[in-house]
């Protein structure tokens, strides 16, 4: 089963409303977590690092004030999209990493969240 | 800086040919982890292969097998007979070891048709 859960799976919101993503581990603790954004057909781009207990790191050109990310425990991530706009639709899927065992980066992609802002 | 080259923007191919994905990497970490992700049109990501940069022992799984040369920085995915299931798109992504954050190669966009 999913060891990382992403929701909602899709949604559609109105052009400058704001929506919430989450992530969560479901079954392992994580200190950090990522958040990638996919455009059709395109690759996908790392926006941010989410750490936990601290301010995310974003990636040149992502706006940290359109995109709030939050990591308030080791088992929760959300990205919230601010004042979304029709270019703001797009696939987003986050990841976490999994430090249990000897790898120690182990890497959990969670089922993706598409959204459409209309 | 990393960077991962997946040239190959779409291979067609009829059900039951073997079909290859060409994946080039620059890295100026001496250890990284290289990966292979199937992503149907559902979205999600489909885990397949990770390696670890010490291990260049090539890798079959099934109809899957992998070939890494780090002489040549390459990482490439080989899917034998292929199978109108297999139609997807495939990433080749890099990571930095003990870090997480993956830099994903363009994609290739794989048909198989019956």
């Amino acid at each position: 089963g999913a060891v990382v859960s992403q929701h909602p799976s899709w949604v559609i919101c109105k052009s400058g409303t704001s929506v919430k993503i989450e992530c969560r581990s479901l079954d392992f603790q994580a200190t950090t977590m990522f958040w990638y954004r996919q455009f059709p057909k395109q690759s996908l781009m790392l926006m941010a690092t989410s750490n936990e207990g601290s301010k995310a790191t974003y990636e040149q050109g992502v706006e940290k004030d359109k995109f709030l990310i939050n990591h308030a425990s080791l088992t929760l991530s959300t990205l919230t999209v601010t004042s979304a706009h029709p270019e703001d639709s797009s696939f987003y899927i986050c990841s976490a990493r999994d430090q249990r065992g000897t790898s120690g980066n182990t890497i959990y992609f969670g089922e993706g969240s598409w959204l459409t802002v209309v | 800086a990393q960077k991962v080259t997946q040239a190959q923007t779409e291979i067609s191919v009829v059900e039951k040919e073997d079909v290859t994905l060409d994946c080039v990497y620059e890295t100026r970490d001496t250890t990284y982890y290289l990966f292979w992700y199937k992503q149907p049109p559902s979205g999600e990501l489909v885990f397949l292969i990770r390696r670890n940069s010490f291990d260049e022992q090539n890798e079959i799984s099934g109809r899957y097998s992998w070939n890494f040369q780090k002489s040549t920085s390459s990482f490439n995915f080989t899917i034998t007979a292929s199978q109108v299931v297999d139609s997807a798109v495939y990433f080749c992504a890099l990571s930095e070891v003990g870090w997480g954050k993956l830099q994903f190669g363009a994609g290739t966009q794989v048909v198989v048709t019956p």
